[in-house]
């Protein structure tokens, strides 16, 4: 799988939008692009995926670049529940242990009041 | 609601005591994972079953030992437990029925793991 790299940290208002940065510039054609978080103390939870185009669910907008070797994970109303380790990962879905996640460093967001 | 159910969430055992973790879920999905996520660090797989068939990871020390008894259940047993393996046991699952396959992984509360 191809490899991503994120900020080890960022910061917030509440209230305002959050835009999480990853890079994963060695990305294949069918390869996903995929945003879990991980509350403290809790599993991690599933946010948002995609392949090319931009999504958007209930939780948050996932917009990636044209050429694939970067998105950005928004989240429109920040509160301080938001507050948790990003993970940004990028899994191949074609054939072979797919289902496999590899978890990298993250992005530490704070939320702040 | 349906999810994925872990068992005790926090555990202490003795080195080299054998231990046993469990999971359970309602969700009816084929995979099921097991995760080791030490402080400070992501989440590392250990090892997961597709159905019934056993996928080990290449550096998963042979102390590391899963069951699946049915599409429900998984266990996690550490046959000897060493202070190094403190850490939080995740279980996690996912549907993957053929390919492409775009689901994603629900995961359990953990069991957080002391040796003492």
């Amino acid at each position: 799988d191809a490899k991503t790299t994120q900020p080890p940290s960022m910061d917030c208002a509440e209230g305002r939008a959050a835009n999480l940065p990853c890079n994963h510039s060695t990305i294949s054609g069918n390869e996903y692009v995929y945003w879990y978080r991980q509350i403290h103390s809790q599993g991690p939870q599933y946010i948002i995926h995609g392949l090319k185009n931009n999504e958007t669910n209930e939780m948050a907008s996932l917009i990636i670049t044209e050429d694939r070797k970067s998105s950005t994970l928004i989240l429109p109303h920040a509160t301080l529940r938001d507050t948790a380790v990003y993970y940004c990962i990028v899994r191949v879905e074609s054939g072979g242990s797919n289902y496999k996640l590899t978890f990298g460093k993250g992005t530490l967001l704070t939320v702040n009041p | 609601d349906a999810m994925v159910i872990q068992n005790p969430r926090y555990q202490v055992t003795q080195f080299g005591k054998p231990v046993t973790l469990s999971c359970s879920q309602t969700l009816n999905h084929n995979v099921m994972y097991w995760y080791q996520q030490k402080s400070s660090q992501a989440p590392k797989l250990l090892f997961h079953y597709y159905d019934k068939d056993f996928n080990n990871e290449a550096d998963t020390p042979d102390n590391f030992q899963s069951r699946r008894p049915n599409t429900s259940f998984c266990f996690l047993d550490i046959r000897s437990p060493g202070l190094g393996d403190a850490a939080m046991y995740l279980c996690a699952t996912s549907r993957e029925i053929g390919a492409p396959s775009i689901y994603e992984q629900y995961f359990g509360p953990g069991t957080r793991l002391t040796v003492t």
